[in-house]
Formats: C-alpha cells, structure tokens, sequence
C-alpha cells in the first residue's frame, strides 16, 4: 500500500511561535486530510484538502495541497498551549479504493508556556 | 460532520476472553471502520464494517479474532476475541460519509484496551 512520510516527528515550541510540519508520498493522492488527537481521544479532523495547490484556514490553522499531489504541509501560527497533541496526515489509498485511509506516523507536539 | 460514541471508553480485561466494542454514529454514513492504535503510533487499519454482509480485513487481521458486525447505517460492533496482552491498544471506530466530491472521514473517541 501507500505510505506517508511525516516530519518532523516531534517538536518543542515556545509559545506563540509559528509550526510548521509537513507529509510526503512517493505515490499521487487525491485528497489529504489532517488530523490532531488528544491524549487519550480519537483522532479530530483539522483541514480537508481536495485539489492540488489548494490552500485552505482553519483559524490558525493552514494547510496546503502540494502541487505534485505527493506533499502536503500544516502550519499553526501563534502556538498556544491546547495546540499540544500528536497531529496525523493521512489521504484515501487509492489502490484499494477511495475510502480507506493511509496515516502518516504524526507529528508530536509540545508547546512550552 | 459526525458525531461517533464507543462503548466502553475503556476496559481491562483477562487472557483468554473476548470484550465487544460498540459504535454508534448519529447519522447514516456510507462506510465504517475499525483502527487500531498501539501506544505512540499511528493507526492501523483492522477491517471494513460492510452493512449486511461480512466486513473486509486487512492484512494480518482475520475474522476468527476480529468479528465485526454491522446490522445497520448507524452501528457496528468489534469484538476482540480470546484476548492476550498483545491486543492491548485503542481500538478506534470511524465513519465515512461521501458528500459530492468531498470525502471526509470521523472517528469515535476510541477504546482503551488492557489485557492482563
């Protein structure tokens, strides 16, 4: 199956600094998704990204759809405590069909007040 | 978007017996499914919950241990079967619901499971 390589894996801020993590493929996807999960919750749905070059907010959230269609990016501005938890890329394994989803292995966050 | 509950949140159980995870969506949705979570990693797709019919496993997961029931739109369950501490994980139930062209899939809070 597909695989998604995220990066980094883990990253200490300060608070009120700017994030940015991101997610490749060696292989074309067609929708990317991003997600961030609490300690002990399922994942949350962030941003839905559809189609390449796209640039889509969520709040202070920013996501991107890469051009290739093999990368997508995340950034967080202005970095706040509750932003701590593990944040997963993950996109529709087109060679099973359009539904089941690959993740990349996230991206752990810790913000320091 | 939906809203998706499991039961039990979380449970601890003995070697050898079976615990049943139920999901409940709060709207009908086109697919189900069942992940699951080691501790620290990523999600592990475990099956497809196909409605009426039996539900499709990846590889390394077989039905024998993982029944998967899925009598409706809205419900499935996973059962977790002759358990060891290796099943120990979260197990995670998600929804997918197809709107136009836009695909966007939900998860349920998940089940923290312990085997001892």
């Amino acid at each position: 199956g597909q695989q998604l390589n995220q990066s980094p894996q883990s990253m200490f801020i300060q608070e009120g600094e700017d994030v940015s993590m991101n997610c490749t493929s060696s292989s074309i996807f067609n929708t990317w998704l991003w997600y961030k999960q609490d300690p002990g919750e399922g994942p949350v749905l962030l941003i839905a990204l559809y189609k390449a070059g796209e640039l889509t907010s969520n709040g202070r959230l920013t996501a991107q759809f890469g051009i290739t269609r093999k990368d997508s990016f995340l950034n967080i501005s202005a970095s706040i405590p509750s932003d701590v938890g593990i944040y997963f890329c993950a996109g529709p394994d087109s060679g099973a069909g359009s539904y089941q989803l690959t993740f990349g292995k996230g991206t752990k966050l810790s913000v320091i007040p | 978007s939906a809203v998706i509950s499991q039961k039990p949140s979380r449970d601890i159980c003995q070697r050898g017996t079976s615990l049943t995870i139920q999901c409940q969506v709060d709207s009908q949705v086109t697919m189900m499914f069942w992940y699951r979570q080691q501790p620290g990693q990523s999600l592990t797709l475990i099956a497809t919950a196909n409605q009426g019919s039996e539900a499709t496993y990846e590889s390394g997961f077989v039905i024998d241990k993982f029944p998967i029931s899925r009598p409706n739109l809205t419900f499935s369950t996973l059962t977790v079967s002759n358990m060891s501490p290796e099943d120990s994980s979260i197990y995670l139930c998600s929804a997918y619901r197809l709107a136009g062209r836009f695909y966007e899939q939900y998860f349920g809070p998940g089940t923290r499971l312990t085997v001892t």
